[in-house]
């Protein structure tokens, strides 16, 4: 089953501008995550950010929750070429036992 | 150690054939994971296993058989499968809090990268 829905699908920008990447949710959460996913690689765990949290940061990257609207964002500022990669934000809820993740966005950074 | 280890990165097999992945974590998490990712696509959960006992099954053919061995192993033995089961399969692990394990932040692994002919 898939909870998270990712907007927009893939983004291309040049690098030192900014990348922001939407979440949207169906069902109340205990947390919301965003990962990283380098092609055909592990996916890279970046933030949790937990249902009673409205923001969060950590280093170049914002996460903001909206429960009212069930919906996250990913902001990543400066972005850089190694910034390249697939991003996926992943719910809990609690009476799902498991981590659904969301379809991803495809970001390109060009230097 | 933060890594979670998985072999082999890639795996040829005939539909006869049987083989198996192998995940290693020790990092003392007390859950893992195998997830399946077609490309393209986000990973889609197979098993999950707390405290080295299989607590999630998502309805997979039973031509994958996951295993726990102990706390730090997690194996996958594949048993004739099908070309459509060609895909990335992914190991992940997590502490387990409060008995929840998903609460937390999952550590993956690279990846085995299966091609069935």
């Amino acid at each position: 089953s898939q909870q998270g829905e990712e907007d927009p699908q893939a983004l291309s920008i040049q690098e030192g501008e900014n990348a922001t990447m939407n979440c949207s949710y169906k069902t109340s959460i205990n947390n919301l995550q965003w990962y990283r996913q380098n092609s055909g690689r592990g996916l890279v765990h970046l933030i949790l950010i937990r249902s009673n949290e409205r923001e969060k940061h950590s280093g170049r990257l914002r996460v903001t929750l909206d429960t009212s609207k069930k919906s996250s964002s990913l902001l990543i500022t400066a972005s850089r070429a190694a910034d390249t990669a697939s991003y996926f934000c992943a719910t809990y809820g609690g009476s799902q036992g498991n981590l659904i993740f969301g379809k991803g966005t495809k970001l390109s950074v060009k230097p | 150690d933060t890594e979670v280890t998985q072999t082999p990165k890639h795996l040829v097999m005939g539909m006869t054939n049987k083989k198996s992945l192998k995940c290693e974590q020790h990092m003392g998490h007390r859950a893992m994971y195998w997830y399946k990712q077609k490309a393209k696509k986000p990973p889609e959960l197979m098993f999950v296993y707390s405290y080295e006992k299989l607590s999630i099954n998502e309805s997979v053919p039973s031509r994958f058989s996951p295993e726990c061995p102990n706390s730090s192993l997690l194996n996958l033995h594949l048993h004739a499968l099908q070309p459509e089961d060609s895909a990335l399969y992914l190991c992940a692990s997590s502490q387990v809090d409060m008995g929840l394990a998903a609460y937390n932040e999952q550590f993956f692994g690279p990846g085995t990268r299966l091609t069935v002919l």
